[in-house]
């Protein structure tokens, strides 16, 4: 089965500018997530949507990042303005069900940004 | 709440000689317990899982972890290790949300 895509994988842009991140789950996967991963660090979960509902955005910086999974297949995360603390890997993921106790994510490649 | 820790940010080892990877955590019920490699501009991968039954849990590549609910600890090994297993490993907690938690990150690297 194919994976979860990401596009695109790499990104490099000045700050205050705007970027968006497009994600593609697995098929039939009803939840999706989006990851910041900052260099030496773990990911951290920004967003999670169960089909097109937001499930847990509590540590998304809304003043700055949006997120929308508008029919509930494919995603998009923006960022307007970009900072230069906004340099990082985000990573997609998605899963079956949230909920099942044997249910796991499946990780994107990532889109790496660079704010200069 | 629930954290992570994973103890040693870079660790080397022969090729052929024991991995071990160590990860403690913090979390106020159970705990759902994973693994996951980063390859190079790869995303995550489960290298293997610990929810319920069996304490000692069997993975991919010749991985394998123990959840010790005493300790707190679920540590990742491997007998003997490959070039191809260089990357970075990651240790994360679920608790009944099913939101992970990640620790840092620890980089392996194999010597030839």
């Amino acid at each position: 089965e194919a994976g979860v895509a990401q596009s695109p994988r790499y990104k490099i842009i000045e700050k205050r500018q705007s970027v968006a991140f497009w994600c593609n789950p697995i098929s039939g996967h009803a939840t999706l997530y989006w990851y910041q991963q900052i260099l030496g660090q773990g990911p951290k979960l920004l967003i999670q949507f169960q089909n097109n509902g937001v499930v847990d955005d509590s540590q998304l910086p809304k003043d700055r990042f949006s997120a929308e999974r508008l029919k509930g297949v494919d995603s998009t995360l923006k960022i307007q303005p970009a900072k230069l603390e906004d340099s990082a890997v985000y990573l997609c993921a998605s899963s079956l069900e949230a909920g099942q106790m044997n249910y796991e994510q499946y990780f994107g490649p990532g889109t790496r940004l660079t704010v200069t | 709440a629930q954290s992570v820790t994973q103890l040693g940010s870079h660790v080397s080892v022969s090729e052929g000689a024991l991995v071990l990877l160590r990860c403690n955590y913090s979390s106020s019920v159970p705990p759902y317990l994973f693994w996951y490699v980063q390859y190079p501009n790869q995303g995550l991968q489960l290298l293997l899982k610990y929810t319920t039954g069996a304490t000692l849990v069997k993975g991919i590549n010749g991985f394998e972890a123990e959840f010790k609910k005493s300790e707190t600890s679920f540590h990742l090994t491997k007998p003997s290790a490959h070039m191809s297993d260089a990357a970075e490993y990651f240790c994360a907690v679920s608790d009944n949300d099913y939101k992970l938690s990640f620790g840092a990150g620890t980089t392996v690297t194999v010597r030839a």
